[in-house]
């Protein structure tokens, strides 16, 4: 199955500067790569996704980015704020539908 | 748009009994629903993925007789977990799939379950 790999665990970052999270995986069949932030005791909330075909996608301070042939895919946040701080999973999605959930980064943005 | 519901959001219960959660699509229909449990600090784990109409798919070292899985309708997919132990305290999430969009998940706000 999927193996999808996140570092780092945890993330403390000055309030405007950039924050980035990494994620490998290992199925070359997955197509599917979607970014979740949960706050404490919340429910995983959707924030950007990106499919295989495409390299980079980018929404307000979000971006995501894809290298397929690396296997690997990252997260950018800019300007980070406060609000901002949660816990933020990587996952990827091979042909089946399941979603392979990487371990997941505790960011925490400094005022 | 695309909202999952989750009951109870908090249940304590005594060792031995079973605990029933729903799981509800408000305003769209999924032909799949899956079951997550997370503890503290960890990542979400797969137990199954629910199908509407047939037997629910286990992921491997999940005891589908302990985790009952229903998916009576389009909207509703239930996890009752039996005869709990106190290792069964955990967050349960569930997730949608609506149909035609095979590919974004959307969380219900989860169960916390506490067996004492």
């Amino acid at each position: 199955g999927e193996n999808v790999e996140q570092h780092p665990s945890t993330l403390s970052v000055q309030e405007g500067d950039s924050a980035v999270i990494k994620c490998t995986y290992s199925d070359s069949a997955s197509n599917y790569f979607p970014w979740y932030k949960q706050e404490l005791g919340k429910r995983p909330q959707l924030i950007i996704d990106i499919r295989s075909n495409v390299g980079e996608k980018k929404d307000q301070r979000i971006a995501v980015t894809l290298n397929k042939t690396a296997k690997h895919f990252s997260l950018h946040i800019t300007e980070t704020q406060p609000e901002d701080s949660a816990v933020y999973f990587c996952a990827a999605r091979p042909n089946d539908y399941k979603l392979s959930f990487g371990a997941g980064t505790t960011v925490t943005v400094r005022a | 748009g695309a909202v999952v519901s989750q009951h109870p959001s908090w249940v304590i219960c005594k060792s031995g009994t079973s605990v029933k959660i729903e799981c509800r699509s408000l305003d769209f229909q999924a032909t799949t629903m899956f079951w997550y449990r997370q503890f503290p600090k960890q990542s979400l784990m797969l137990m199954a993925t629910s199908n509407e109409g047939s037997k629910a798919t286990y992921e491997q070292g999940v005891e589908k007789d302990k985790f009952l899985i229903n998916h009576a309708s389009l909207t509703l997919s239930t996890l009752t977990v039996t005869s709990a132990h106190p290792e069964d305290s955990s967050f349960y999430i569930c997730s949608a799939n609506p149909i035609g969009n095979q590919e974004t998940q959307y969380f219900g706000p989860g169960t916390r379950l506490l067996v004492l």
